[in-house]
């Protein structure tokens, strides 16, 4: 079965950059790689989104590399409050049919 | 701009019992989905909808879960009978753009299910 792969924890302090890498081999053709930042005893909440290349918004970046393969969010000078999990969504390709896959996702724990 | 409710935000049921969820998506959103999320675990899709109509329930458990989305917009989630590993985070989403198979979702808070 096809599967995106992320690390398991990452530690970092505030003020840091933080760089979250996702690995999904079966990425389909046609869609986008979206992440999310999930807290405790919430739904995900979506970061950021992009096809190809980098994408840049108000809260993260987002690297792609041409193969698509992979993806790497991110973070900029992490603050306390994004202590969280980071989840990417990918389109994959799983024995001829598109099928949307959430990563195993990563727990970031940002310390002062 | 309401976000997508749900409820129960919480139930706790025996086994071989029925529970039932409901998701009211983000008005004017044509795509729901519905993802069983364990503990320690990403969020895996159950079932997608497209308006009214099933989009992938490749994932959903068939012999005792069940979902339907009624006028394309309200949608219920059921368990009959469950099982202790169906407790879980149940979370319902919504999404606006058509075409796309990774559009950008927005889910409620979720359903946490325990099953005793």
């Amino acid at each position: 079965l096809a599967k995106t792969t992320q690390p398991i924890s990452m530690d970092s302090y505030e003020g840091q950059e933080v760089n979250i890498t996702c690995s999904h081999n079966n990425i389909a053709t046609n869609d986008y790689i979206t992440w999310y930042q999930q807290f405790p005893s919430q739904g995900p909440r979506f970061i950021i989104q992009g096809y190809k290349t980098k994408v840049t918004n108000e809260v993260a970046s987002l690297f792609i590399p041409a193969d698509r393969k992979s993806s790497t969010l991110s973070l900029p000078r992490v603050s306390l409050s994004d202590t969280a999990v980071y989840y990417c969504l990918v389109g994959l390709m799983n024995t001829g049919f598109q099928k949307l896959v959430f990563g195993t996702g990563t727990r970031l724990l940002v310390s002062p | 701009e309401a976000g997508v409710a749900q409820s129960p935000r919480y139930k706790i049921i025996e086994k071989r019992q029925s529970v039932a969820f409901w998701c009211n998506p983000i008005s004017g959103h044509a795509t729901l989905y519905w993802y069983q999320q364990i503990l320690g675990q990403g969020p895996k899709l159950l079932i997608q909808f497209q308006n009214n109509g099933v989009v992938d329930d490749s994932q959903l458990p068939k012999d005792r879960f069940s979902a339907e989305r009624l006028k394309g917009v309200d949608s219920t989630l059921k368990i009959q009978p469950a099982k202790l590993e169906d407790s879980a985070v149940y979370l319902c989403a919504s999404s606006g753009e058509r075409g796309r198979i990774v559009d950008t979702q927005y889910f409620g808070p979720g359903t946490r299910l325990t099953v005793l």
